[in-house]
């Protein structure tokens, strides 16, 4: 039962434009949302997170919206740059005990010239 | 964020044989995090480490497979045994940060059973 799903396995933006990377959830329990970039060979970077009593968290070029009905998560980054390709996780949890992440499938990100 | 240091960074292993990986976290953390990223897939799972109480395994990973050791705050070590090659994976270690409620991964151990 995959909890976190991210249905795009694959996303090509031109430099400059914006990128929009989502996901979808199942688990009403799920209160806290995180993004995580993954290159090969080297272990996941947080990026960017948000709390379900929030829609929109902004970090620089990155922007997170939440939309709870949905169960949907979005990441918005402004301008892409080369350097933003890599695999992109989102990952949530509740904030109870025991707390752990259960990973989205990944959507691998080239941002081209 | 906590820094960890996870090691060896990658290892190619003759099966039957068993691999014991290593994170060292700098700051003292209650919860360490076992996961497994196998070729194309995400990150799953495998258990979780408390100091002074045995690790607490998601389904379908199991102590004899994947020991798990957690003898202090700051260190955690991962064994895995009798290795396949259905095992060779990437295997990341993670703690939650102190600050916040994000979580760190180590660089992870790739790991090719032949």
């Amino acid at each position: 039962d995959q909890q976190v799903k991210q249905n795009s396995p694959s996303l090509s933006v031109q430099e400059g434009r914006i990128s929009i990377l989502n996901c979808d959830y199942t688990n009403s329990m799920f209160d806290y949302f995180l993004w995580y970039k993954k290159y090969p060979a080297e272990g996941p970077t947080f990026l960017i997170s948000i709390s379900s009593i929030k829609d929109k968290n902004e970090d620089g070029r990155f922007t997170v919206f939440l939309n709870k009905s949905a169960k949907h998560l979005s990441l918005h980054i402004v301008p892409s740059q080369p350097g933003d390709s890599a695999v992109y996780f989102c990952a949530a949890y509740y904030t109870g005990t025991a707390s752990k992440l259960t990973f989205g499938t990944g959507t691998r990100l080239q941002v081209t010239l | 964020s906590a820094v960890i240091s996870q090691k060896p960074s990658r290892d190619i292993c003759q099966r039957g044989t068993s691999l014991t990986i290593q994170c060292q976290v700098d700051s003292q953390v209650t919860m360490m995090f076992w996961y497994r990223q196998q070729p194309g897939q995400s990150l799953t799972l495998i258990a979780t480490a408390n100091q002074g109480s045995e690790a607490t395994y998601e389904s379908g990973f199991v102590i004899d497979k994947f020991p798990i050791s957690r003898p202090n705050l700051t260190f955690s070590t991962l064994t895995v045994s009798n290795m396949s090659p259905e095992d060779s994976s990437i295997y990341l270690c993670s703690v939650q940060d102190t600050e916040g409620y994000g979580y760190t991964f180590g660089s992870g151990t790739r790991l090719t059973v032949v």
